[in-house]
């Protein structure tokens, strides 16, 4: 039972774009949700992060919106570059739920 | 560098071996999560221990244990290899129980069995 997911294994952006990553959950328990972005060859790290109190959190180019009542959540990363080409991991918690993760989008930032 | 280290970085071994994962986590976490990582796959969560004590259980086997020690490293014991238990072995800190605090992931420990 995938509790959280990420429909899309894999997105193509032009550097200076926007990119568009999405997720959806299906626990209405969760209250917390994460992303995390992965290079190869190294463990994944915290990205940015959103209350359900909340429906957007900024943090420079990347922007977390979250709707609750369709259970989604989105990363938009602006502008986009090359060096954000990463495994990004979306991940949600709540109640007593441990961090349960999505099975991650790949990112290609073309120059 | 996250601050969490994982050891060794790859292991390459036989079905129905036995191996074990070492992690040490970040001065001052005290929890420690280990996640499975098989191709194609999201982070599966496997155990969380807090202070020496197991604090949450994922999707483990039974031919897998953990266990926290008292200076908070972390060991991952894996047995009856077989097959598919090739996959990325992760292991992350905290600082607290839980969420919200961040996990600080290691580099990972790369399993291939043979």
């Amino acid at each position: 039972d995938q509790q959280v997911k990420q429909n899309s294994p894999s997105l193509s952006v032009q550097e200076g774009r926007i990119s568009i990553l999405n997720c959806d959950y299906t626990n209405s328990m969760f209250d917390y949700f994460l992303w995390y972005k992965k290079y190869p060859a190294e463990g994944p790290t915290f990205l940015i992060s959103i209350s359900s109190i909340k429906d957007k959190n900024e943090d420079g180019r990347f922007t977390v919106f979250l709707n609750k009542s369709a259970k989604h959540l989105s990363l938009h990363i602006v502008p986009s570059q090359p060096g954000d080409s990463a495994v990004y991991f979306c991940a949600a918690a709540g109640g007593y739920q441990k961090v349960t993760f999505g099975t991650g989008t790949k990112l290609q930032v073309i120059p | 560098d996250s601050g969490v280290t994982q050891t060794p970085k790859h292991l390459i071994t036989a079905t129905g071996q036995r191996v074990t994962l070492r992690c040490s986590p970040r001065s001052g976490d005290l929890s420690v999560y280990w996640y499975q990582q098989s191709l194609d796959q999201g982070l599966q969560f496997l155990i969380q221990y807090y202070n020496g004590e197991e604090r949450a259980k994922g999707n483990i086997l039974e031919r897998f244990s953990a266990q926290q020690f008292p200076d908070l490293h972390s060991e991952l014991n894996l047995s009856s290899l077989e097959l598919g238990d090739s996959a990325l072995y992760f292991c992350a800190s905290s600082v607290g129980a839980g969420y919200p605090d961040t996990q600080y992931f290691g580099p990972g420990t790369r399993l291939t069995v043979l």
